[in-house]
């Protein structure tokens, strides 16, 4: 149990354009979803908590006008990457929580954007 | 001084012996304790998760906390190859939404 999926696993894109991607919990509600990003050789960085149905909430220093998270559903968040550009190439993962889990975060697999 | 620290290693341990890594917190009030496996490239893998003092063993895998001390450790026994990645070490403080806080991450390097 406690799968969580994302789409898509690999994109590369123009600067200047937008990326999408979708990250879902499979098997689980998950009310409460972040979203990290990894440079090559570096820590996980938090961007954002998203929780269902409300505004996510931003660490310091990540731009929400950029960055734009939604989480229509129990199962589905999204993140886009606005105007990107190439120091926005990174890897970028989501993890959902339920409930009920005690704070276990169930991490999917990433998206490694490559801009252009 | 890091909320949450772990020697960034690499930690070498020859195949089949026991590999030990530390964690320390911070904050006292936390609640839940996590250990994650990240392979290069790959996404972090939840290996374990421990709220409550004393030992968790799953498989090869064991788990101690000692709050008193803010201390979390994981050890790996006979360990292989395949367990060649680095650790996170991640605490949870409670509220905030069950946010996490990361260490630096301990790299193990298993030799055969």
């Amino acid at each position: 149990g406690a799968v969580v999926s994302q789409h898509p696993s690999w994109v590369i894109c123009k600067s200047g354009t937008s990326v999408k991607i979708e990250c879902r919990s499979l098997d689980f509600q998950a009310t409460t979803m972040f979203w990290y990003r990894q440079f090559p050789k570096q820590s996980l960085m938090l961007m954002a908590t998203s929780n269902e149905g409300s505004k996510a909430t931003y660490e310091q220093g990540v731009e929400k006008d950029k960055f734009l998270i939604n989480h229509a559903s129990l199962t589905l968040s999204t993140l886009t990457v606005t105007s990107a550009h190439p120091e926005d190439s990174s890897f970028y993962i989501c993890s959902a929580r339920g409930s009920s889990q005690r704070g276990t975060q169930y991490f999917g697999p990433g998206t490694r954007l490559t801009v252009l | 001084q890091k909320e949450v620290e772990q020697n960034s290693g690499p930690l070498s341990v020859p195949e089949g012996a026991i590999a030990s890594l530390n964690c320390t917190y911070s904050d006292r009030g936390s609640q839940s304790f996590f250990w994650y496996r990240q392979y290069s490239g790959k996404s972090p893998e939840l290996i374990m998760s421990i709220y409550s003092n004393g030992d968790k063993e799953d498989g090869r895998f064991t788990a101690q906390l000692n709050k008193a001390s803010q201390y979390v450790s994981l050890l790996i026994r006979d360990s292989q190859p395949s367990d060649s990645a680095t650790y996170l070490c991640a605490v949870n403080k409670g509220g905030s939404w069950g946010k996490l806080q990361f260490g630096a991450g301990t790299q193990v390097v298993v030799t055969p």
